[in-house]
């Protein structure tokens, strides 16, 4: 079962623009990971954010965390076409041994 | 490094016949995840291994999925038979084991076709 849900499916923006991706989910966590997904390819560990943080930055990448509300997002500022791919988050399961992804967002940036 | 090596990239084969997946994790990593990615149902944990011990395979769909791990360098997942619903893309993920549930390196996936 999905412990994570990303929001919106699918996103179009042009360069330049920022996009912002959401993400809820259901249980307690100890941290959070984004990750992103090229067409065709394995996914690739973009940003963790543990429990007791707020907001995390790697580049033009911005990660927030709401533990009340059960939820993140995850702001790329000045969007460039190499940025088009799928996005998404996870948490650990139950166990806290393995990570569950939610279903993505499919980002296009168009120049 | 070479990342998680996976094989064979692309499989086609018809209902009925078996079907095995190849896994090499990343040196020094002792837990390895296997995965199935597919449009209706996203990414979806099939089975891990923590020191080569299949820790939880709750979610292998049917028994006709199967999956070892017998050293620390290679892992197998089988389906016999392969069915049509079993089209998907596979992948595996390795990582170092903690208390928390750290980064995650993947593969670049077997894409199974059945026919």
């Amino acid at each position: 079962s999905q412990q994570g849900e990303e929001d919106p499916q699918a996103l179009s923006i042009q360069e330049g623009e920022n996009a912002t991706m959401n993400c809820s989910y259901k249980t307690s966590i100890n941290n959070l990971q984004w990750y992103r997904q090229n067409s065709g390819r394995g996914l690739v560990h973009l940003i963790l954010i543990r429990s007791n943080e707020r907001e995390k930055h790697s580049g033009r990448l911005r990660v927030t965390l709401d533990t009340s509300k059960k939820s993140s997002s995850l702001l790329i500022t000045a969007s460039r076409a190499a940025d088009t791919a799928s996005y998404f988050c996870a948490t650990a399961n139950q166990a806290g041994t393995a990570l569950i992804f939610g279903k993505g967002t499919t980002l296009s940036v168009s120049s | 490094d070479a990342g998680v090596i996976q094989s064979p990239r692309h499989e086609v084969t018809e209902m009925g016949q078996e079907v095995t997946l190849r896994c090499k994790p990343i040196s020094g990593h002792n837990s390895l995840f296997w995965y199935r990615q597919t449009m209706m149902r996203g990414l979806e944990l099939l089975i891990y291994f923590n020191n080569n011990v299949p820790i939880d395979d709750s979610g292998m769909p049917e028994d006709r999925f199967s999956a070892k791990m017998p050293n620390a360098s290679f892992s197998t997942l089988k389906i016999q038979p392969s069915e049509p619903r079993d089209s998907a893309v596979y992948f595996c993920a390795s990582r170092t084991s903690g208390i928390d549930t750290g980064e995650l390196f993947f593969g670049e996936g077997s894409r199974l076709t059945v026919l």
